[in-house]
C-alpha cells in the first residue's frame, strides 16, 4: 500500500535555531517528492520537488534530501525564522499516477 | 495573475442540509482537484477533473458527495444530507495540466462546520 509518514507528529524549537523533519515513504514506482509548508488556515506550498536523480535541493534556507534506496526524505530548516511556524507535508508521487499520496505533516512551531 | 480563490472561506450548516463550495481555478490550468482535510489529518483526495475528459471520482468517500466543473472552469463540490463527520476543511488546487510533476496550486480552503 502506497503510503507517506513523517515525524516527529510536530516540533517546537528557538528562532535561530536549526531543525531536520523526516518523512519515509512505501510508494511505488516512485516519480518525484515534494515537500509542501502549510500555514494555519491556508492551502499548501510547495517549497521543492525533486525526482529520482535528486538527492538535494534547497530553496533559501530549506534544503531537501532524498535517499531512493531508503525510501527516504528529509527537510533542513536553516537559522529558523517565526515564520517558518507552520506544517510540513511531505508528499510523494508514483509513476503514471496523477494522485499525490499525503503525509499527515510535522507541525514546527518556532518560539522567540 | 490571482491564485486559486475558494468561497465561502467558512460553512456553519446543521446536520441534514446540503452545501455547495465553490473553487475558482487558476486561468488556463487544465486540472482541478478536490481535497479534504481532516484536523490533523492528511490530505486526502476526493475528485480530480481533466480538460474535457470524465473526472475521477475514486475518492469521493460516499453518494452524498458530487463534484462539477462547467466550461473547464469554475467546480462546484455538493455535499447532500450533510453529517457531523463531513466537518473539514475542504481544499481545491488546480496545476497547468494533470499529472504528478505539475505543480498543483492550492486555494485557502473552505472550512466546513457540521453542527
Amino acid at each position: 500500500k502506497n503510503q507517506v509518514e513523517q515525524s516527529p507528529q510536530s516540533l517546537i524549537i528557538l528562532e535561530g535555531k536549526n531543525c531536520t523533519l523526516q518523512c519515509n515513504y512505501t510508494v511505488s514506482p516512485f516519480s518525484n517528492l515534494r515537500w509542501y509548508k502549510q500555514d494555519t488556515g491556508r492551502g499548501p506550498v510547495s517549497l521543492t520537488i525533486m525526482t529520482f536523480s535528486e538527492n538535494t535541493k534547497s530553496n533559501g534556507r530549506y534544503t531537501a534530501t532524498l535517499d531512493a534506496d531508503t525510501k527516504q526524505s528529509s527537510l533542513h530548516i536553516t537559522a529558523s525564522q517565526l515564520s517558518d511556524s507552520a506544517s510540513y507535508i511531505c508528499v510523494v508521487s508514483a509513476m503514471g499516477n496523477y494522485q499525490l499520496i499525503w503525509g499527515a505533516g510535522t507541525k514546527l512551531i518556532i518560539k522567540p | 495573475g490571482a491564485g486559486v480563490s475558494q468561497s465561502p472561506s467558512n460553512k456553519v450548516t446543521e446536520k441534514g442540509k446540503d452545501v455547495e463550495l465553490r473553487c475558482d481555478p487558476i486561468s488556463g490550468h487544465t486540472a482541478l482537484y478536490w481535497y479534504r482535510q481532516s484536523l490533523g489529518q492528511g490530505l486526502e483526495f476526493l475528485i480530480y477533473f481533466q480538460g474535457n475528459s470524465a473526472p475521477d471520482k475514486s475518492g469521493l468517500p460516499s453518494d452524498r458527495f458530487s463534484a462539477e466543473r462547467t466550461g473547464g472552469s469554475v467546480s462546484t463540490l455538493t455535499i447532500q444530507r450533510t453529517q457531523q463527520e463531513d466537518s473539514a476543511v475542504y481544499l481545491c488546487a488546480s496545476s497547468l495540466v494533470g499529472g504528478g510533476v505539475y505543480e498543483q496550486y492550492f486555494g485557502p480552503g473552505t472550512r466546513l462546520t457540521v453542527t
